[in-house]
């Protein structure tokens, strides 16, 4: 079956625009998380979604950033008044079940940024 | 807080040489330990987890609790071994889903 899917793969915009990124995740998974993966560092958790609900956006950066799951499934990361520091490869996850009780977490290919 | 560190950024060793990637991680509780692999163009993938105490591609890690570490170990590493390791950590109990990921060691197994 189809894995996580993400557009698009790359996006190049200018300082201060704004930006929205697409998670499409594997069929059935409730759980939903993103991640941001700056040049020479290991994926940063930003949010994680059960259902339409985010259950945890602890790892968001400031409030520039924000994310929705309206009806479960399809994700969009947005992000407004983009900077240079925002320039990073942003990865979706999904994973079935319930977070409590450990479900791998299966990656997307990302979403490549650069804010020029 | 939890922390994953991974302290190599680059390992090169020859092919039919043992391998071994380091992890050492900071976490309060018990711990889940997984190690991550991206291959070359490909996507972040599960390569296995301590709870699972299982050989993946003749990968194996032991979860050392009193040295606080995770180290990945082949006997003798192949050249489709190469690719970029990551170590990660989630925490226990209820609430605990993220994954701190460490920064990474690149392995490049020389023919």
């Amino acid at each position: 079956g189809a894995g996580v899917s993400q557009t698009p793969s790359n996006k190049v915009t200018e300082k201060g625009k704004y930006v929205e990124l697409r998670c499409d995740p594997i069929s059935g998974h409730t759980a939903l998380y993103w991640y941001r993966q700056s040049l020479g560092q290991g994926p940063e958790f930003l949010i994680y979604f059960q259902g339409t609900g985010a259950a945890d956006d602890s790892g968001l950066p400031n409030d520039r950033f924000f994310a929705v799951r309206p009806e479960g499934s399809v994700s969009t990361l947005k992000i407004q008044r983009t900077e240079r520091g925002d320039s990073a490869v942003y990865l979706c996850a999904s994973s079935a079940g319930l977070a409590f009780t450990y479900n791998e977490q299966f990656f997307g290919p990302g979403t490549r940024l650069t804010v020029l | 807080a939890q922390r994953v560190t991974q302290p190599e950024k680059l390992l090169s060793v020859f092919k039919g040489a043992p391998v071994e990637l380091k992890c050492n991680y900071s976490y309060s509780g018990s711990p889940e330990l997984f190690w991550y692999v991206q291959y070359s163009r490909q996507r972040l993938q599960l390569l296995l987890r301590h709870i699972s105490r299982e050989s993946i591609k003749g990968f194996t890690a032991d979860l050392n609790k009193g040295e606080t570490s995770f180290h990945l170990k082949k006997p003798f590493a192949q050249e489709e071994d190469s690719a970029m390791y990551y170590c990660a950590l989630r925490g226990s109990g209820a609430g605990s889903y993220q994954l701190t990921f460490g920064k990474g060691t690149k392995l490049s197994v020389i023919p």
